[in-house]
């Protein structure tokens, strides 16, 4: 079936550096789709991809649908406290199917 | 609050029992999915219901079962537990298979088995 390595599988940093991680998968996904979860909740979406090449940002987030539509990046700038989290990517082949889900990235902000 | 509503928060019961998980969709969402999330893990794909048809099925063991009813409400059914059936249990829902729509998840049933 298909997998999604998500990478790093955590990452500690100083409040207000900027914070990377990203997907790869082994086949296509036609969207891409980058979740949160906090402790306790369940995953909120933040942002969704659904082009190839596509860059959107959402706050002081930003997220790529990678042009091979293999892969996808989340970028988070000046990160703060709350940020504080594990990250999920999800890919989906087409609307009305399952998600595939990466591992997950654990984040973790220093004050 | 994603519109997605699970009950009950929070279940603790014994092995070799059966337990039932429900969930109610967002307004207009035709589509239920539920994922399996075992501690510090990431979400396992178990099944999806599109307007009360079972439409996928994932890892899901067949001690459990689902289904979606004419009101759009969905219920797991988890029988003969064991202790490695511990994990959140989150119900996510879509307004269906048509155009973009994202899931949206709700806060999940935290099912303990001793």
């Amino acid at each position: 079936g298909q997998q999604l390595n998500q990478s790093p599988q955590s990452m500690f940093i100083q409040e207000g550096e900027d914070v990377s991680m990203n997907c790869t998968s082994s086949s296509i996904f036609n969207t891409w789709l980058w979740y949160k979860q906090d402790p306790g909740e369940g995953p909120v979406l933040l942002i969704a991809l659904y082009k190839a090449g596509e860059l959107t940002s959402n706050g002081r987030l930003t997220a790529q649908f990678g042009i091979t539509r293999k892969d996808s990046f989340l970028n988070i700038s000046a990160s703060i406290p709350s940020d504080v989290g594990i990250y999920f990517c999800a890919g989906q082949l087409n609307a009305g199917n399952m998600l595939t889900f990466g591992g997950g990235t654990r984040l973790m902000v220093k004050p | 609050d994603s519109g997605v509503t699970q009950t009950p928060k929070h279940l603790i019961t014994a092995t070799g029992q059966r337990v039932t998980l429900r969930c109610s969709p967002r307004s207009g969402d035709l589509s239920v999915y539920w994922y399996q999330q075992s501690l510090d893990q990431g979400l396992q794909f178990l099944i999806h219901y599109y307007n009360g048809e079972e439409r996928a099925k994932g890892n899901i063991l067949e001690r459990f079962s689902a289904q979606q009813f004419p009101d759009l409400h969905s219920e797991l059914n988890l029988s003969s537990l064991e202790l490695g059936d511990s994990a959140l249990y989150f119900c996510a829902s879509s307004v269906g298979r048509r155009g973009n729509s994202p899931l949206h998840f709700g806060n999940g049933t935290r099912l303990t088995v001793t």
